[in-house]
């Protein structure tokens, strides 16, 4: 069974700094390419970030382009999220997301649960 | 930028069908995806490459894309049914994966 596991999330200041972690499992993770989405309280959905199966290409959106840095480990079955300078605009609930397939225009497919960053003073 | 648009609401009463649009000048040149988003829950793939139903997902639900607007389809609408829903592409110009504002969908 496909399993995605966000952690790392919390409550950081304006400024400050998060590394969000989505441990996987259930699927050979070095095969797929992944993704970051995140939702803000009562919005909809805004994609972050991709990173190819390989890790060699990265993608982010322009709201954290400079800010943002996707990363993966496939000896740890792991995506991660380096996020700095961050605003109260970040607070989101944030979720992995695995790519269906290496189209370059695929769905997503699994999602995990998400892990809820608060940035606030 | 790539943007898509959707009904805020959509309403419709069991067992009928409710149609979910998602606009955009050349969406028909796209793949499009629906999400279904549950109170609490994360979203869930229920339509990928405007028309393919994932495993798992009811014959009930179907999409279609042309020219301007991608639509998902729910025939014999269920109180289960209720939910937001998202379409999403992939913007290949820039890089970077688009979603639609989404669309509550109200079971009467």
């Amino acid at each position: 069974e496909v399993q995605l596991v966000e952690s790392g999330g919390g409550f950081v200041q304006p400024g400050g700094t998060l590394r969000l972690s989505c441990a996987a499992s259930g699927f050979t993770f070095s095969s797929f390419e992944m993704n970051w989405v995140r939702q803000a309280p009562g919005k909809g959905l805004e994609w972050v970030a991709y990173i190819s199966s390989s890790g060699g290409t990265i993608y982010y959106a322009d709201s954290v382009k400079g800010r943002f840095t996707i990363s993966r480990d496939k000896d740890k079955n792991s995506l991660y999220l380096q996020m700095t300078s961050l605003r109260a605009e970040d607070t989101a609930l944030y979720y992995c997301a695995r790519n269906y397939d290496s189209s370059g225009y695929s769905s997503l497919d699994y999602w995990g649960q998400g892990t809820l960053v608060t940035v606030s003073s | 930028s790539y943007v898509l648009t959707q009904p805020p609401s959509v309403s419709v009463a069991p067992g009928k069908t409710a149609s979910i649009t998602c606009a955009e000048n050349k969406i028909g040149s796209k793949s499009v995806h629906w999400y279904q988003q549950k109170p609490g829950q994360a979203p869930v793939l229920v339509i990928h490459y405007d028309s393919d139903r994932p495993s798992g997902i009811p014959e009930r639900f179907s999409g279609s894309n042309s020219g301007y607007t991608a639509t998902l389809t729910i025939t014999r609408v269920e109180a289960g049914d209720e939910a937001d829903y998202y379409c999403q592409v992939w913007d290949s110009s820039r890089d970077q994966g688009v979603f639609g504002g989404g669309t509550k969908l109200t079971v009467l």
